[in-house]
């Protein structure tokens, strides 16, 4: 079957580091998705990983290893704002993405 | 540039009653469309997709349908709500532009069934 493993909740600091990863198996490969989840809102769109490496988009970065199915989103310099949830997301060879349950992001100051 | 609509908002039926939550697009021409349900703290769980006019695929069976009757017009409807479809409704689109394969959400519509 497939699925996408990431921990359910993590905790940092206000002008820390912190990474979120994910672990996936799929039926084919055609990218990886990170997406924000504010509460009780719609998750918008981070990032897109579809060869192996490190991609930099300000505070975020996003990382993958296609051999490993793994990712990680790095965010950097936390603020207030970026509690929410983070959610992976995968697309397989028939290009439908597969979810993640999403990681709860809690920053404390 | 691109949106998306979807209304309403929030929405509170009891069981039994029919549904209809609709979803436009704008600024877009021929996009994928996606109907999607999120349980509380859960991951997105995709319910319909459409890659064109009257084109419906279902990836889960239960009581909910779908229909496009327009290129930027997506519909989920159902004749009789059950307690299980509680839950936050998403909507998206994909463009067809190569490269680009991020989906774009709604703002969602909360639905309580009591």
């Amino acid at each position: 079957g497939q699925n996408i493993d990431q921990p359910t909740e993590m905790t940092a600091t206000e002008g820390a580091i912190v990474q979120i990863n994910c672990t996936y198996q799929t039926s084919g490969f055609n990218g990886l998705f990170w997406y924000q989840q504010h509460a009780g809102e719609a998750p918008t769109f981070l990032s897109y990983n579809v060869l192996d490496g490190l991609e930099e988009k300000g505070r975020f970065s996003s990382f993958l290893s296609r051999s490993k199915g793994y990712s990680y989103l790095l965010l950097k310099e936390l603020q207030m704002k970026d509690s929410a949830s983070y959610l992976c997301a995968v697309m397989d060879s028939n290009y439908q993405l597969i979810w993640g349950a999403g990681t709860k992001l809690i920053i404390k100051p | 540039s691109q949106t998306i609509h979807q209304w309403p908002a929030t929405l509170v039926q009891p069981v039994g009653s029919p549904l209809s939550l609709e979803c436009t697009v704008e600024g877009t021409s021929n996009p994928n469309l996606y109907w999607y349900r999120q349980a509380a703290g859960r991951g997105l769980q995709l319910l319909f997709y459409s890659v064109g006019i009257g084109q419906i695929s279902s990836e889960v069976p239960q009581n909910l349908s779908a229909s496009r009757p327009q290129d930027r017009q997506f519909i989920l409807s159902s004749k009789k709500l059950l307690l299980s479809d509680s839950g936050f409704y998403l909507c998206a689109w994909q463009g067809r532009l190569a490269g680009g394969h991020e989906q774009f959400f709604g703002p969602g519509t909360r639905l309580t069934v009591l």
